[in-house]
């Protein structure tokens, strides 16, 4: 079975731009999380989607958004980028609960 | 004080060593304990969950929980240089998100 995707791996982008990350769920996983990681925050929530709908949402600012498609496939966008928005963007897509996520490889965006 | 605490290492260890690797909580409600190893430039991949306290465990991994010092540990038996990565811990339960540790860098040398 395939495993999570994300596109694009590698982002380059200026502060003010806006950015959009895209997700495939592995095949039957109807969540989809996302997440920041960065070396002085670690890991951190960003939300999540189940069936189209968010279930849960961190603790980030508007900026952040993302949305589900009835495919389970997941986009996040990031508005008004700033510097400090440099980071891996973690995928992590389950079957039942945050218990068991499966993550992608990311996307690591950077900011100049 | 941070939800999870995690020692960020690095641990050096030798080949064939056991291997101890630990975080301390403060939120009494999580009730799912998880362990994830991190290659560098990759994501996290899931190695096991518990569920509330006590021992699971899988091949060379064994997970303890105890609830009641709010500390969950991860051994790793016979350890080999290809499990130098980081592991990080991530806890979650009732209505709160994904909380995880900053993650513990792990060095195992020939």
């Amino acid at each position: 079975k395939a495993g999570v995707t994300q596109t694009p791996r590698y982002l380059i982008k200026t502060r003010g731009q806006q950015v959009t990350l895209s997700c495939s769920p592995i095949s039957g996983h109807r969540s989809v999380s996302w997440y920041q990681q960065t070396p002085g925050q670690g890991l951190q929530f960003l939300f999540e989607y189940f069936s189209e709908t968010q279930r849960n949402k961190g603790n980030f600012p508007g900026r952040f958004s993302g949305r589900q498609f009835s495919n389970s496939r997941s986009e996040m966008n990031v508005s008004t980028l700033e510097l400090g928005d440099s980071a891996l963007y973690l995928c992590a897509s389950s079957l039942r609960g945050y218990n068991e996520q499966f993550f992608g490889p990311g996307t690591r965006l950077t900011v100049l | 004080q941070k939800e999870v605490e995690q020692d960020p290492g690095p641990l050096s260890v030798p080949e064939g060593a056991i291997v101890s690797l630990n975080c301390t909580y403060s939120n009494s409600a999580f009730q799912y304990f998880m362990w994830y190893r991190q290659y560098s430039r990759k994501g996290p991949e899931l190695l096991m969950y518990t569920y509330s306290s006590g021992n699971k465990e899988d091949g060379r991994f064994t997970a303890q929980v105890d609830k009641s010092s709010k500390y969950i540990s991860l051994f790793i038996r016979d350890s080999q240089p290809s499990d130098s990565a980081t592991y990080l811990c991530a806890m979650s339960g009732g209505s709160y998100i994904p909380t995880f540790g900053r993650g513990t860098s792990l060095i195992v040398h020939p």
